[in-house]
């Protein structure tokens, strides 16, 4: 059973270019959270997709947008891309976020650096 | 506003001691509390969740508690080995008016262990 997977591992950007980041949720899952985590800092939320919209979004500004396809997997994209926006995007998965159980299971990380 | 807090910064022991992990979070309501473990540039790993209405988890080695009133949880390593060697994340998940939760993890900055052969 695949776990949840993002595409690509790196990237590099240079600013005011825009980016987009893919995840594909654990089988199962329908739920999708994005996370953004600068260098040795804890995860920062950016926004949760489920059933193809967006739920609940963290305090990130417009630049950062997402989408949620019929079949659950999940894009981040990124416009105007800053210096500051260079960080590790991890994606997360759950079953049922209403549940108290609920784990939530993170992918790889995508890391994206900005020139 | 959550604020999750976490201490030590950084932790280096010897193979074999025993050891503890520091959260704590400013609100209470909450849903429930998990600890994660991430490798250098490596994405999280689920270690133990503890639900609101429970007082501590236990897997393996590992032991989670938490004290809804005091605002704390504590991550217990027993006898430590080199291969736990990573940072430690506590998140806090908000729990909601109608008593369930929307999801939104609340991370900590981590404890970078270092266990030393």
């Amino acid at each position: 059973d695949a776990g949840v997977t993002q595409s690509p591992t790196h990237l590099i950007k240079t600013r005011g270019q825009q980016v987009t980041l893919r995840c594909s949720p654990k089988s199962g899952h329908d739920t999708v959270s994005w996370y953004q985590q600068a260098l040795g800092q804890g995860p920062q939320f950016i926004f949760q997709y489920y059933e193809e919209e967006e739920r609940q979004r963290g305090n990130f500004p417009d630049r950062f947008s997402g989408h949620q396809f019929p079949n659950y997997s999940s894009e981040l994209n990124v416009n105007a891309l800053l210096l500051g926006d260079s960080a590790l995007y991890l994606c997360a998965s759950s079953f049922d976020f209403r549940v108290s159980t609920d784990t939530q299971y993170f992918g790889p990380g995508t890391r994206l650096t900005v020139l | 506003k959550q604020e999750v807090t976490q201490i030590p910064a950084a932790l280096s022991v010897p193979e074999g001691e025993n050891l503890v992990l520091n959260c704590s979070f400013t609100d209470s309501a909450i849903y429930n509390l998990q600890w994660f473990r991430q490798d250098p540039g490596k994405g999280l790993t689920s270690l133990l969740l503890i639900q609101s209405s429970q007082r501590e988890q236990t897997s393996g080695r590992l032991n989670a508690s938490l004290d809804k009133s005091s605002g704390r949880s504590t991550l217990y390593i027993a006898a430590s080995q080199p291969g736990d060697s990573a940072t430690y994340l506590c998140a806090v998940c908000r729990g909601n008016a109608g008593g369930t939760s929307y999801g939104k993890l609340t991370f900590g900055q981590g404890t970078i262990l270092t266990v030393h052969p």
